[in-house]
């Protein structure tokens, strides 16, 4: 069985600050591992996602995640934050099927 | 191209009622997923179509609760019965077919339905 662990609930944070979201998961088998972000009354979207080769990945928008195997870790990590990075962030996990077996969310709120 | 769409987008309704949920997705994607998300969670699987064929199931699913795809276009999922404890957002995803065996092609999520129960 597959499982997802967001530690954090909420992070708050001072626009301009890095930030780093942290995501763990368990498979028994080879995962593909993704960041999904829900901002206020819409849909998720896709941020990144980890699927082979390079172990660190990134996203247009300034995001960055690394998948570290030994650590069953794929943390979501930006140097800087805006304020319109304000959103509900999760870290999700796929394997054989291609349900998606997401975390309970991290909160980042953005102050300025 | 118009994204995956889900009507309604809220639905309010009393205990005992039946609901059904409309999701169209991507043109030409093949495989349809419902999710539901609680407050405060992450969305969980429900199940998923490819084409018209319901593959699989989760747990989550009870009888009360059916899903179809009938033409391998749009999906409804139906609720009968309804009880508190259904009050939920109800998501909708498609993908496209994988490029080859192995690989993965991402899932599109829809706005979702909100349901409440009352």
């Amino acid at each position: 069985a597959q499982s997802v662990t967001q530690l954090d609930s909420q992070v708050p944070v001072f626009e301009e600050a890095p930030v780093e979201l942290r995501c763990n998961y368990s498979s028994s088998v080879s995962v593909y591992l993704f960041w999904y972000v829900q901002y206020p009354n819409q849909g998720l979207q896709l941020l990144l996602k980890y699927l082979s080769g390079s172990t660190l990945v990134e996203s247009i928008n300034g995001f960055e995640a690394e998948f570290n195997k030994s650590q069953t870790s794929f943390h979501l990590r930006k140097p800087s934050v805006h304020i319109s990075d304000t959103a509900e962030y999760f870290c999700a996990v796929s394997g054989y099927t291609d349900k998606l077996i997401f975390g309970t969310g991290t909160r980042l709120q953005v102050f300025p | 191209d118009t994204g995956v769409s889900q009507n309604p987008r809220h639905k309010i309704t009393k205990r005992g009622q039946n609901v059904t949920f409309r999701c169209d997705p991507i043109s030409e994607h093949n495989r349809l997923y419902w999710y539901r998300q609680t407050l405060g969670q992450g969305p969980e699987f429900l199940t998923y179509f490819q084409n018209e064929a319901q593959l699989e199931k989760s747990r989550l699913l009870s009888d009360r609760f059916s899903a179809e795809r009938p033409k391998g276009s749009f999906s409804t999922l139906e609720i009968q019965r309804t009880e508190q404890g259904d009050s939920a957002m109800y998501l909708c995803a498609s993908s496209p077919p994988p490029a080859g065996q192995g690989n993965y092609n991402e899932q599109f999520f829809g706005p979702g339905t909100r349901l409440t129960v009352l």
